[in-house]
């Protein structure tokens, strides 16, 4: 099973490009979530989605687009690269919305990462 | 801001031994979960705990909650060498967004 793939792997960029990330699920899940990870800041939620169609900003939106026209796809972009988006990004999948007591488990899927650089 | 801070940083112990890791929140929770990250990985997702919930247990790990004093405790019995990774608590706040809020981890060294 693939589970959460991302593409490209690893991308270095110049100040002022832009790119998207991919992110792909194989597991039918309602939610998707883009996180970035900086050394002793753990991760933060950039934009998530909670059904095709749909999106949410997070904890650090700026600087960041995303899209979710399919299910199993959520795509984050950045229109004009900073040296401040040099970060590892992670996106994740979850089956349902993060659960009330009772509820469903809320585990998140993770990918392997995209390591992105600015210079 | 980070909800979770985990405590110590950085661990490092002998293989066989037993591993605790801390985690303390600030605002009432939902659910609190663990996830493992190995070097260069995605994270993996280890144990979720209820805030009704007191301890739970899931192979050689186990988790306990103290919702009174906003903390959580993580518990590797037995260590192995292929134990060593980043752990990290994550929690839902019952106010404002259903969204998961990850500490900064704990990077636990098992040598072997």
């Amino acid at each position: 099973n693939a589970g959460v793939t991302q593409t490209p792997k690893f991308r270095v960029l110049k100040t002022g490009q832009s790119m998207t990330l991919l992110c792909a699920q194989d597991m039918n899940h309602e939610y998707m979530y883009w996180y970035r990870q900086d050394p002793g800041m753990g991760l933060r939620l950039i934009h998530y989605s909670v059904g095709e169609g749909t999106t949410a900003k997070g904890e650090v939106p700026d600087g960041y687009n995303v899209s979710r026209l399919k299910k199993q796809n959520f795509l984050l972009g950045l229109e004009s690269a900073a040296p401040s988006q040099t970060s590892v990004y992670f996106c994740a999948s979850s089956y349902d919305r993060l659960p009330s007591v009772g509820r469903s488990t809320g585990e998140l899927f993770f990918g392997e990462g995209s390591r992105l650089t600015v210079l | 801001s980070q909800q979770g801070e985990e405590d110590p940083q950085a661990l490092s112990i002998q293989e066989g031994e037993n591993a605790t890791m801390n985690c303390s929140y600030k605002t009432s929770i939902n659910n609190l979960q663990w996830y493992r990250q190995n070097s260069g990985r995605g994270l993996v997702h280890l144990i979720l705990i209820r805030s009704n919930e007191r301890e739970k247990h899931s192979g050689r790990l186990r988790v306990t909650l103290d919702t009174s004093k906003k903390s959580s405790s993580l518990l590797i019995t037995a260590s192995r060498a292929a134990d060593t990774a980043s752990y990290f608590c994550a929690t839902v706040p019952i106010q404002g967004a259903q969204k998961l809020v990850f500490g900064q981890g704990t990077r636990l060294t098992i040598n072997p």
